[in-house]
């Protein structure tokens, strides 16, 4: 099993709706969750952090966090084209490691 | 936010030259740096983690007699590639973190990235 496992996609969505990418993780006392933005030739950019049980928001992005369930997730609201990149789910582990998923291919149809 | 700079952004070189990429954190001391590299359409390769004041620590698989990492500053951090090949022509990208000041706990900030390539 990885220690952050994300679906490689692509997702799919029209512009205007909700897009929806999802990560789980191994180690249970991981406590600091982030969610990064790539585009195609660029670096990651830092979108999200979540440290807490529960949603958290800040404009379009909502991310969503369950350590019972070791499940953290990210909602993009009204997404836009130029919303589609590569979204990176990035979990700090008890080791005092961050692990990176492989990342979910975001496509969004204007 | 915390901002890393990494230069160049891109490098052309001959077989069997050496290319050397900077990383600086430009408001924070970085503590821990972080070099990855990453091949078109796939995900981030970590190569190896440095502390400042002392041997990076390197995946396993990467040559750290090929990849010379240094990080004697809180701010600064070079990765010399060594008589580099055209396999590792690739995108290399650093990523710092700090524990105090401005930055946000555990978050790893990235630079742009380099491109080599190598003829």
């Amino acid at each position: 099993q990885k220690e952050v496992e994300q679906n490689s996609g692509p997702l799919s969505v029209p512009e205007g709706a909700i897009a929806s990418l999802n990560c789980t993780y191994s180690d249970r006392v991981s406590q600091s969750f982030f969610w990064y933005r790539q585009y195609s030739g660029k670096s990651p950019e830092l979108i999200m952090s979540i440290y807490s049980n529960g949603d958290k928001e800040d404009g379009r992005f909502t991310a969503q966090l369950n350590k019972a369930s070791q499940y953290v997730s990210l909602l993009i609201r009204d997404s836009q084209p130029s919303d589609s990149a590569t979204y990176l789910c990035a979990v700090h582990t008890g080791g005092f490691k961050t692990i990176f998923g492989a990342g979910t291919r975001l496509f969004v149809k204007a | 936010g915390a901002v890393v700079s990494q230069h160049p952004s891109w490098v052309i070189c001959k077989s069997g030259t050496s290319v050397k990429i900077e990383c600086r954190s430009l408001d924070f001391q970085a503590t821990t740096m972080f070099w990855y590299r990453q091949f078109p359409k796939q995900s981030l390769m970590l190569m190896a983690t440095s502390n400042e004041g002392s041997k990076a620590t390197y995946e396993q698989g990467v040559e750290k007699d090929k990849f010379l990492i240094n990080h004697a500053s809180l701010t600064l951090s070079t990765l010399t590639v060594t008589s580099a090949h055209p396999e590792d022509s690739s995108f290399y990208i650093c990523s710092a973190r700090g524990t105090s000041g401005r930055v946000a706990k555990n978050i790893q900030y990235f630079g742009a990235g380099t491109r080599l390539s190598v003829l």
